[in-house]
């Protein structure tokens, strides 16, 4: 099963929304809302701050959201500050109890 | 406090074998599935496979690059998964990650480890 596509990189100031894309196929994103977004920093395991979609975990801020159109997925971070600078991955469902990652997009916070 | 603790990983060389494991405490281990996850230096993840729990029979699934070579297995009384590695070649080169989908259900890792590289190289 083919990687997600994700944007390699995305950049905001401080204050901004910015949103990153993760597009699969109708056997993947498509057709189940088993998607999920992990933040991952330098050195560190990632974390889970969007699940099924568009729901987020206890403890993750109300600035990150996640959306589903068609084929793509999208996650949202509104109020960008210098701590969300890190690596972004999704994840989805690809049928057949196999799963499959994005191959992450790297935030700037400029 | 709720953990996974990865160990096991060093240097091998192509065609060799290594076997990872994954401690895990501070939750119900026998409960949810159990997954590993790699992550090539500079590179994106990749999701290795799976282990369900005891209640699904232990069903395990792989992904298309590690079937037939790993194999993934856990021992609930131990609160222990393991990854079994054959044949490793120089692309399964990475750290690897166990997670589990405890709190949020599947398809959402919500606890993982802190990784354990493996290096297979001559």
């Amino acid at each position: 099963h083919s990687a997600l596509t994700q944007p390699a990189s995305v950049s905001g100031s401080p204050g901004q929304s910015i949103t990153i894309s993760c597009t699969g196929a109708s056997s993947d994103i498509g057709t189940y809302s088993l998607l999920s977004w992990y933040q991952q920093h330098p050195g560190k395991a990632p974390k889970l701050i969007i699940y099924e979609g568009n729901k987020r975990p206890s403890g993750v801020s109300n600035r990150f959201s996640g959306s589903k159109s068609g084929n793509t997925a999208s996650l949202t971070i509104s109020g960008l500050q210098a701590e969300d600078a890190a690596d972004y991955y999704c994840c989805s469902y690809a049928g057949s109890n196999t799963l499959v990652f994005g191959g992450g997009t790297n935030l700037t916070v400029l | 406090e709720v953990q996974l603790v990865e160990s096991g990983g060093g240097l091998v060389q192509p065609g060799g074998s290594l076997k990872l494991s994954c401690a895990g405490s501070g939750f119900s281990f026998s409960g949810p599935g159990m997954y590993w996850v790699r992550q090539a230096s500079g590179k994106g993840l990749e999701w290795v496979g799976r282990i369900r729990s005891k209640a699904n029979s232990y069903a395990t699934e792989y992904a298309a690059s590690v079937k037939g070579r790993f194999t993934i297995s856990r021992d609930d009384s131990k609160n222990t998964a393991y990854l079994q590695m054959n044949s490793l070649k120089t692309e399964d080169t990475a750290v690897y990650y166990c997670t589990s989908t405890y709190y949020y259900g599947p398809g959402a890792f919500d606890i993982w480890g802190q990784g354990t590289m493996v290096t297979v190289s001559s």
